[in-house]
């Protein structure tokens, strides 16, 4: 069966710190995908990053990087120089059967303190 | 282009009753799916599509049904609900399934 395990439920970070949000999963798919997205206060779902399973470097988009370890069946997040409007819940998820279905995390609420 | 909307934003409704949240994309997108979002267990996968005329269960399919006349429209029904489907609804599309998908503002709904 294919799992999402967030063991973060809460972070906080200092603005303009790095910080790194865990994300493990499980699957016994060799083609997958791997995305995070953020929900802010407001509610709205926002797609952050995303990476395939057989991409071997990290995906980077601006300030967010996903830490690909497939080894350890680990997809990090790792957010450099955090600004406030980064406090949000961020949800770690998982494309497979073709990248029809997809699976959440329970998420992550990051606090950026000023 | 409005990309994904949702209607309405809010409902209330009584138990045993039906009602269809709308869903529509501007992006001529394929794939459409819907979710639901209770507290504290993320989003799950209701139903999907990958295109007009073909839909697909998801995790949480029970008491729900889509269907996918156009690439643009992807409504879904609540046959008659129940307290158990108080949650926010999101409705996303991709353009491909492997890829990011954009949601929709999505709908709260309340069943009493």
């Amino acid at each position: 069966a294919q799992k999402i395990t967030q063991t973060q439920p809460g972070m906080f970070v200092q603005e303009k710190e790095a910080v790194t949000l865990d994300c493990t999963y499980d699957t016994s798919d060799q083609s997958y995908g791997l995305f995070w997205y953020k929900q802010p206060s407001s509610g709205e779902m926002i797609f952050l990053i995303y990476q395939g399973s057989y991409d071997e470097q990290n995906a980077t988009e601006g300030r967010y990087s996903l830490n690909f370890q497939k080894a350890r069946k680990s997809a990090n997040l790792v957010i450099s120089a955090s600004q406030l409007g980064d406090s949000a819940m961020y949800f770690c998820a998982m494309s497979y059967t073709g990248g029809f279905k997809t699976i959440f995390g329970a998420g992550t609420r990051l606090f950026v303190k000023a | 282009n409005a990309g994904v909307t949702q209607t309405p934003k809010f409902q209330v409704l009584k138990t045993g009753q039906s009602m269809t949240l709308q869903c529509a994309q501007d992006m001529n997108h394929e794939y459409m799916s819907w979710y639901r979002q209770d507290p504290g267990m993320g989003l799950r996968l209701i139903h999907y599509s990958v295109g007009a005329g073909i839909t697909d269960q998801g995790e949480v399919p029970n008491g729900y049904n889509v269907s996918r006349s156009t690439t643009e429209d992807f409504p879904l029904r609540l046959l008659s609900a129940a307290p158990s489907q108080t949650s926010v609804y999101f409705c996303a599309s991709s353009s491909q399934g492997a890829g990011g998908q954009f949601f929709g503002p999505g709908t709260r709904l309340t069943v009493l």
